[in-house]
């Protein structure tokens, strides 16, 4: 599976948009970006997921570069309760059902 | 409905002593998956099921680490003979899914933090 860099941490204040990004320069053009995120004391959550285009759901959008290279996870507007470690994972299309977990990034969302 | 639940939350152990940790998973779905979170790092993988079929183990430590899923739901982890370096937080998720799969989209539990002293 491809690697993926993330900062180890970020501040955002509440109310405003949260961009945090990855990078994944070597993905294939198999492997999907997924995002989770691990609010303290709980498992880990699914958020969003990609190939190429960009996708938004009703937690996040997700902007991935044409060259798919790297992407951005986008809260739009970050309340106290979306402050986590997120996690930037490649994963393969079809055939690998293991999660690779880096370290993340921990969000920290301040008031 | 109800999430993955996993019990219990935290379980203290000396060293040397069995261990057994209980996952159930979300209804009706096919896949678990075991993965192990030291403190300040991501999960790991451990071990996968579908159905009761344990079809990947390649990540259990060593073993001393043993997974089942004997009527292909509720499924219990049994560490023998704890060690120091057991302790961490141990994850399961369950997935509709069965592999291959175009999506990989994993439920956890809260997990079990274990200590072994």
């Amino acid at each position: 599976d491809a690697k993926t860099t993330q900062p180890p941490s970020m501040d955002c204040a509440e109310g405003r948009a949260a961009n945090l990004p990855c990078n994944h320069s070597t993905i294939s053009g198999n492997e999907y970006v997924y995002w989770y995120r691990q609010i303290h004391s709980q498992g880990p959550q699914y958020i969003i997921h990609g190939l190429k285009n960009n996708e938004t759901n009703e937690m996040a959008s997700l902007i991935i570069t044409e060259d798919r290279k790297s992407s951005t996870l986008i809260l739009p507007h970050a309340t106290l309760r979306d402050t986590a470690v997120y996690y930037c994972i490649v994963s393969p299309g079809a055939g690998s059902y293991q999660l690779t977990f880096g370290k993340g990034t921990k969000l920290s969302v301040i008031p | 409905g109800a999430g993955v639940s996993q019990s219990p939350r935290y379980k203290v152990a000396k060293r040397g002593q069995d261990v057994a940790l209980r996952c159930d998973p979300i209804s009706g779905h096919v896949s678990l998956f075991w993965y192990q979170q030291a403190l300040g790092q991501g999960p790991e993988f451990l071990t996968y099921f579908q159905n009761e079929a344990q079809l990947d183990k390649s990540g259990l430590p060593s073993d001393r680490f043993f997974a089942e899923r004997p009527e292909g739901s509720v499924s219990t982890l049994k560490i023998q003979r704890t060690q120091q370096e057991d302790s961490a937080v141990y994850l399961c998720a369950s997935s509709l899914k069965t592999w291959p799969a175009r999506e990989n989209i994993q439920y956890f539990g809260a997990g079990t933090r274990l200590s072994v002293l």
